[in-house]
C-alpha cells in the first residue's frame, strides 16, 4: 500500500527566497513520486514527476524535487519565489502499475511580497 | 502534451435532479480514468477507478448507486451525480493515465452546487 505524507498544511515565504514543500511517502513498492499545483478553482497541473533514473527532478516553473530512497522523501523546491507560485501543492505516490494514485493533504504556499 | 477536457466547469443544479459530468482524453487512448472528489481546502479523495469497457471500482464509502460512472468508450469517461442534494456540493476532478509511466493527466474539474 502506498500513502504520502505532507508536512505543513500552509507555509508562507517572503518573495525571492527558498521554498521548501516537504513531503514523505510510505510504499511497498518502488514508487513513482508527483508534485501537481492547483490554483483555486482549477484543475492540478503536474509540475515533475520521478520514475526511475536521476534522483533530481526538475519540473516547471524552476521547482525541483530529489528522491531520497533511504530517507523515504520527495520534497520540492525552488531557489527564490515568486508570487505567482502561491498555489496549493500535492505530493502524490502510485506504484509501477499505476493502478492507484494517492495524493497527500495538500501543502498551501503563501508568497509575501 | 497530453490534454484531458472536463465539462462542465461549473454547474448548479436542484436538489433531487441528476448532473451529468464529462471527462474526455483528447490526444491519447485512456483505458482507465478516474474520478475524485474535493471538498474546500482539503485533498482529492479517489472515488473510484472506471475501466474502458467494463465496471467501475468504487472506493469504500462511495456509493455506486449514487455516482454512477460510464466509461464507454478509450477517450471518454462520465460521472452521473444522481438525485443530487446539497452535501453533494464539491469540486469533482477527473484523471487519465496515458500507457506507461507518463503519469496522470487531469481535467480542470467541475464546480457543483446543489441548491
Amino acid at each position: 500500500a502506498q500513502s504520502v505524507t505532507q508536512l505543513g498544511s500552509h507555509v508562507s515565504v517572503s518573495e525571492g527566497a527558498l521554498v521548501l514543500l516537504r513531503c514523505n511517502y510510505s510504499s511497498s513498492v518502488p514508487p513513482y513520486l508527483f508534485w501537481y499545483v492547483q490554483y483555486p478553482n482549477q484543475g492540478l497541473q503536474l509540475l515533475l514527476k520521478y520514475t526511475t533514473g536521476a534522483t533530481l527532478v526538475k519540473g516547471i516553473n524552476g521547482f525541483e524535487a530529489e528522491f531520497k530512497k533511504s530517507e523515504t522523501s520527495f520534497h520540492l523546491t525552488k531557489p527564490s519565489a515568486h508570487m505567482s507560485d502561491a498555489a496549493e501543492y500535492f505530493c502524490a505516490v502510485s506504484g509501477t502499475a499505476g493502478n492507484q494514485f494517492y495524493f497527500g493533504t495538500g501543502t498551501s504556499l503563501t508568497v509575501i511580497p | 502534451g497530453a490534454v484531458v477536457s472536463q465539462h462542465p466547469s461549473w454547474v448548479i443544479c436542484k436538489s433531487g435532479t441528476s448532473v451529468k459530468i464529462e471527462c474526455r482524453s483528447l490526444d491519447f487512448q485512456a483505458t482507465t480514468m478516474f474520478w475524485y472528489r474535493q471538498f474546500p481546502k482539503q485533498s482529492l479523495m479517489l472515488m473510484a477507478t472506471s475501466n474502458e469497457g467494463s465496471k467501475a471500482t468504487y472506493e469504500q464509502g462511495v456509493e455506486k448507486d449514487k455516482f454512477l460512472i460510464n466509461h464507454a468508450s478509450l477517450t471518454l469517461s462520465t460521472l452521473t451525480v444522481t438525485s443530487a442534494h446539497p452535501e453533494d456540493s464539491s469540486f469533482y476532478i477527473c484523471s487519465a493515465r496515458e500507457t506507461g509511466p507518463k503519469g496522470y493527466t487531469f481535467g480542470s474539474g467541475t464546480r457543483l452546487t446543489v441548491v
